[in-house]
């Protein structure tokens, strides 16, 4: 069964740092791209990031340009998001995805969610 | 950037209606579209991609089309466990934008 499991959410205050990370098992890891998505509570839907199977590729929304870094362990089957200077605007449920590589599928699974509270 | 004008933001319907929710694309995407459920407090789940290739164990009763830059979810015979948020996304380019969402509620 696929599982893709975030964690490291929590309350960080503006200018500050987190780190999320995505755990995943059921599948084999280091074939697929993964996406990060986010969604203010009760808003809509935004990409923030991707990366490719092997990590050489990253592309990131020009919100968090500079500000985010997402990496891969192929080893530990984890995907990660590194967040930095983080401003109010980031308060959001971050969401992990996976991406079938050569196929026409954007993403097929996603992930629960971890909440990321940006507030003085 | 190609904006995505989802609609209806909101709708009511009964159980067994079928449901039409359209996606206006601001230039040509080709067929890199895709829709997604989302339910209170969960994860979205994906449904369709490629306009209108149903996901693996998506039930039948969804379906999606495409003419020109609009594209088209209909469920085809509402049930209770639909009644949810659903967003389009197109993905030709980066970064994919999604739509606003439309709710679908019991009426």
């Amino acid at each position: 069964e696929v599982q893709l499991v975030e964690s490291g959410g929590g309350l960080v205050q503006p200018g500050g740092s987190l780190r999320l990370s995505c755990a995943a098992s059921g599948f084999t890891f280091s074939d697929y791209w993964m996406h990060w998505v986010r969604q203010v509570p009760g808003k809509g839907l935004v990409w923030v990031s991707r990366i490719n199977s092997d990590g050489s590729t990253t592309t990131y929304v020009d919100s968090v340009k500079g500000r985010f870094t997402i990496s891969r362990d192929n080893a530990k089957n984890t995907l990660s998001l590194q967040m930095n200077s983080l401003r109010a605007e980031d308060t959001a449920i971050y969401y992990c995805a996976r991406a079938p590589v050569g196929t026409l599928v954007f993403v097929d699974y996603w992930g629960q969610g971890t909440l990321v509270t940006v507030s003085s | 950037d190609i904006q995505m004008t989802q609609s209806p933001s909101s709708l009511s319907a009964s159980v067994g209606d079928r449901v039409t929710i359209t996606c206006r694309a601001s230039r040509d995407i080709s067929n890199y579209l895709a829709w997604f459920q989302q339910k209170p407090g969960k994860a979205p789940k994906s449904l369709i991609y490629a306009a209108s290739s149903l996901q693996s164990g998506v039930p039948s009763r969804f379906s999606g089309s495409r003419s020109g830059t609009d594209f088209t979810l209909t469920i085809g015979s509402l049930q209770p466990e639909d009644f949810a948020t659903y967003y389009c996304l197109r993905y030709n380019s980066f970064p994919p934008t999604f739509g606003g969402g439309t709710k679908v509620e019991i009426k």
